[in-house]
């Protein structure tokens, strides 16, 4: 079973609008985190923000917040105000347990902000 | 502070041909990864060392091993090539000091082989 899923392959987005990507997890783990990605079409995987399953509150970061529903098993990205430079694969991945981190990805959210 | 370097940016093999895919870290993190990114299917995990001296399996490790040099370098061989390897090829590092930290990746590398 797929540990991360992420449904939308693309979103389409105006500038200065929010926009949500959606992403779910499967784990039998107490202690997790969850992270985002986002990859510019330049290929480099950049951080966005961190969700740990003990934060009581929703992570942000800037124009980004998570917004973590543990109950429902997701956490979906938040970008509020989105700007040209939003364009781009947006990744979710987990780490399962605490410590060493091995990150399981989902596949991926191409977003697309439009003038 | 370069963060994470690999070498080559591009390669093209032959079917059967080896190499090496190199990778740097100046952050003086303990954990190295090098992940495979296929379109459509995200990262997965080639190979991992938690710590300078051990390394480890991933999710999809065959046809490649990895070498722990030291604790700033960690490379990705493929003995021989085959077109199902044509992928881009991202190493990263983190500490694990604590649950926040994330993994730093490098730049890629792609690699066609023909």
């Amino acid at each position: 079973a797929q540990k991360i899923t992420q449904t939308q392959p693309g979103m389409f987005v105006q500038e200065k609008e929010a926009v949500t990507l959606d992403c779910t997890y499967d784990t039998s783990d107490q202690s997790y985190g969850l992270f985002w990605y986002k990859q510019p079409s330049s290929g480099e995987m950049i951080f966005l923000i961190y969700q740990g399953s003990y934060d009581e509150q929703n992570a942000t970061e800037g124009r980004y917040s998570l917004n973590f529903q543990k109950a429902r098993k997701s956490a979906n990205l938040v970008i509020s105000a989105s700007q040209l430079g939003d364009s781009a694969m947006y990744f979710c991945a987990m780490r399962e347990g605490r410590g060493f981190q091995k990150l399981v990805f989902g596949t991926g959210t191409r977003l697309l902000v439009s003038p | 502070n370069a963060g994470v370097t690999q070498t080559p940016k591009f390669q093209v093999l032959k079917t059967g041909q080896s190499m090496t895919l190199q990778c740097a870290q100046d952050m003086n993190h303990n954990s190295m990864y090098w992940y495979r990114q296929d379109p459509g299917m995200g990262l997965r995990l080639i190979y991992y060392s938690a710590s300078e001296g051990t390394t480890d399996k991933g999710e999809v490790p065959n046809g490649y091993n990895v070498s722990r040099l030291n604790k700033r370098e960690f490379s990705l061989r493929l003995e021989s090539a085959a077109p199902s390897q044509t992928s881009v090829y991202f190493c990263a590092s983190s500490e694990i000091e604590s649950d926040t930290d994330t993994q730093y990746f490098g730049p890629g590398t792609r690699l066609t082989v023909l």
